[in-house]
C-alpha cells in the first residue's frame, strides 16, 4: 500500500465551485505540505503543517486553505474554483528536523477548472 | 527572494554522462536537494548536499558549492529510464524548488 495516497486523482470542476482534496499518509511524519506544479514552473509550495496544531502559508496561498485534521490527514480546499486554478497538486510528508529530510509525495491529483 | 533556476532541457543518448546545473539566489539555504519526476508520477528523492563537494550515490552524483551559490547533478552511463525531469530544491525549514530540468535520452 502506498505511503501517502491523494484523493480524489483527477477532478473535473466548474468555476465557483468548492473543491476538497485529501491526503492521508501512513509514515507517521508529523510534516506535511501542499503544491501545485504548472508546467515550466516547476513545484510551488501552497501551504505546510509541522503539526496538528501548526499551518503556515507557502508561496502561493491565494484562494486556496487547509485543514489538519490529525497527524495522518491534511486537506486543501479551493473554497471558490477559478480556471486559473487548474493544475496538479502533490501532497508530501517529511519527518520532523533535520534540513534536507526526504519528502515523500503521493501520486498527485490532477484539477481542471472549466 | 529565493529563486532556483535550471536548464529547461537537456538531450543525451545512452551511455552518456550529463550535467544538469543549478543556480540559486537566496540566503539561509542549509543544503540542495535533487528530486526526480517521471511524466505522470510523483517526485521522488535522489541526493542532498548539506556541505559543499561531491555525493556519489551510484550513477547519480551531486555537486554543491555554497560560494558560487551553484549545484549540479551529474549522471553516469545514461539509461532510457533516466528520461524523466530532474528538480533541486534548497532547504530552509521547507524546500523551495527549481524550474526542473527536462532530460531526454535517446538510443
Amino acid at each position: 500500500d502506498a505511503d501517502v495516497t491523494q484523493t480524489p486523482r483527477n477532478r473535473i470542476t466548474k468555476t465557483g465551485k468548492r473543491i476538497m482534496l485529501e491526503c492521508s499518509q501512513t509514515k507517521g511524519h508529523d510534516r506535511m505540505y501542499w503544491y501545485r506544479q504548472d508546467p515550466g514552473l516547476g513545484l510551488r509550495l501552497i501551504y505546510y503543517s509541522f503539526d496538528v496544531k501548526d499551518i503556515n502559508k507557502g508561496e502561493i496561498s491565494d484562494g486556496y486553505s487547509v485543514s489538519r485534521q490529525a497527524q495522518a490527514k491534511f486537506s486543501l480546499s479551493l473554497e471558490s474554483a477559478i480556471p486559473n486554478q487548474t493544475a496538479l497538486y502533490f501532497c508530501a510528508t517529511s519527518d520532523s528536523g533535520l534540513a534536507g529530510d526526504t519528502q515523500y509525495f503521493g501520486p498527485g491529483t490532477r484539477l481542471t477548472v472549466l | 527572494g529565493q529563486s532556483l533556476e535550471q536548464p529547461s532541457e537537456v538531450t543525451a543518448v545512452e551511455g552518456a554522462i550529463v550535467q544538469i546545473n543549478c543556480t540559486y539566489q537566496t540566503s539561509g539555504f542549509y543544503g540542495l536537494s535533487w528530486y526526480q519526476q517521471h511524466d505522470g508520477g510523483a517526485p521522488t528523492f535522489l541526493s542532498y548536499n548539506a556541505l559543499d563537494g561531491l555525493e556519489e550515490t551510484g550513477r547519480f552524483s551531486s555537486f554543491l558549492s555554497r560560494s558560487d551559490s551553484y549545484g549540479y547533478l551529474l549522471l553516469q552511463e545514461l539509461q532510457m529510464k533516466d528520461s524523466a525531469s530532474y528538480f533541486c530544491a534548497g532547504s530552509t525549514d521547507k524546500l523551495i524548488f527549481g524550474t526542473g530540468t527536462r532530460l531526454q535520452v535517446f538510443p
